[in-house]
C-alpha cells in the first residue's frame, strides 16, 4: 500500500522568509513524488516532480524539493516567500507501473503574511 | 504547453437530477484521464481511470452505476454523475496524459458542483 502524510495542515510565513512544507511518503515501489500547488477554486499545477534521477529537484517559482530515501521524505522548500505563493500545496505519489494514479497527502495550506 | 480543459466550472443542479462533465485535453492526445474528487478542506481522491474506447475502472467504494465515464475520443472524457444528491455536492478534477512515454499529469480546473 502506498500512503503520503504531509505533516502540517497549515504553515504561516512572513513574506521573504524561507518556506518549508513536509512531506512523508510510504510505498513498497520505488517512488515518483510530486508537489501540486492549488488556488481556491483551481485545478492542480505541477511545481516539480522526482523520478529517481537527482534527488535535489528544481522547480518553478523558486521551488525546490530534496528527496531523502532513508527518511522517506520530499519536502518543498523555498528560500524566499512570496505573497503570490500563498495557496494550497499537495504533495502526491505514484508507484508501480500506474504512472498516473496518483495517491495525494491531505494538503497543507500555506498563509504569507506582509 | 499541454492544456486540459474542464466544462464547466461551477454547476447548480436539483436533487435526483443528472450533471455531465467534460474533461477535453487541448493540444495531446490522452489515452487515460483520471477523475478526482475533492471534498471541502480534504485531498483529492482518485474516483476513476478512464481508458480511452473501453470501460472505465474505478476505485473501491465509487458507483460505477451513479458516476457514468465515457472516453469516446483521444481528447474528451466524460463524468456524468446520476440522479445527484446533496452528498455528491463536491470539487471533481480531471487529469490527464499524453500518449507519450512518461510525460506529466496535466489537471483540469475543476468543477465545483452544488446539489440543492
Amino acid at each position: 500500500a502506498q500512503s503520503v502524510t504531509q505533516l502540517d495542515s497549515h504553515v504561516s510565513v512572513s513574506e521573504g522568509t524561507p518556506v518549508l512544507l513536509r512531506c512523508n511518503y510510504s510505498s513498497s515501489y520505488s517512488p515518483s513524488l510530486f508537489w501540486y500547488v492549488q488556488h481556491p477554486n483551481k485545478g492542480l499545477q505541477l511545481l516539480l516532480k522526482y523520478t529517481s534521477a537527482a534527488t535535489l529537484v528544481k522547480g518553478i517559482n523558486g521551488f525546490e524539493a530534496e528527496f531523502k530515501k532513508s527518511e522517506t521524505s520530499f519536502h518543498l522548500t523555498k528560500p524566499s516567500a512570496h505573497m503570490s505563493d500563498a495557496a494550497e500545496y499537495f504533495c502526491a505519489l505514484a508507484g508501480g507501473t500506474s504512472y498516473g494514479k496518483l495517491t495525494f497527502g491531505q494538503g497543507t495550506i500555506l498563509t504569507v503574511h506582509p | 504547453g499541454a492544456v486540459v480543459s474542464q466544462h464547466p466550472s461551477r454547476v447548480i443542479c436539483k436533487s435526483g437530477t443528472s450533471v455531465k462533465i467534460e474533461c477535453r485535453s487541448l493540444d495531446f492526445q490522452a489515452t487515460t484521464m483520471f477523475w478526482y474528487r475533492q471534498f471541502p478542506k480534504q485531498s483529492l481522491m482518485l474516483m476513476a481511470t478512464s481508458n480511452e474506447g473501453s470501460k472505465a475502472t474505478y476505485e473501491q467504494g465509487v458507483e460505477k452505476d451513479k458516476f457514468l465515464i465515457n472516453h469516446a475520443s483521444l481528447t474528451l472524457s466524460t463524468l456524468t454523475v446520476t440522479s445527484a444528491h446533496p452528498e455528491d455536492s463536491s470539487f471533481y478534477i480531471c487529469s490527464a496524459r499524453d500518449r507519450a512515454y512518461n510525460s506529466p499529469l496535466h489537471f483540469g480546473n475543476g468543477t465545483r458542483l452544488t446539489v440543492t
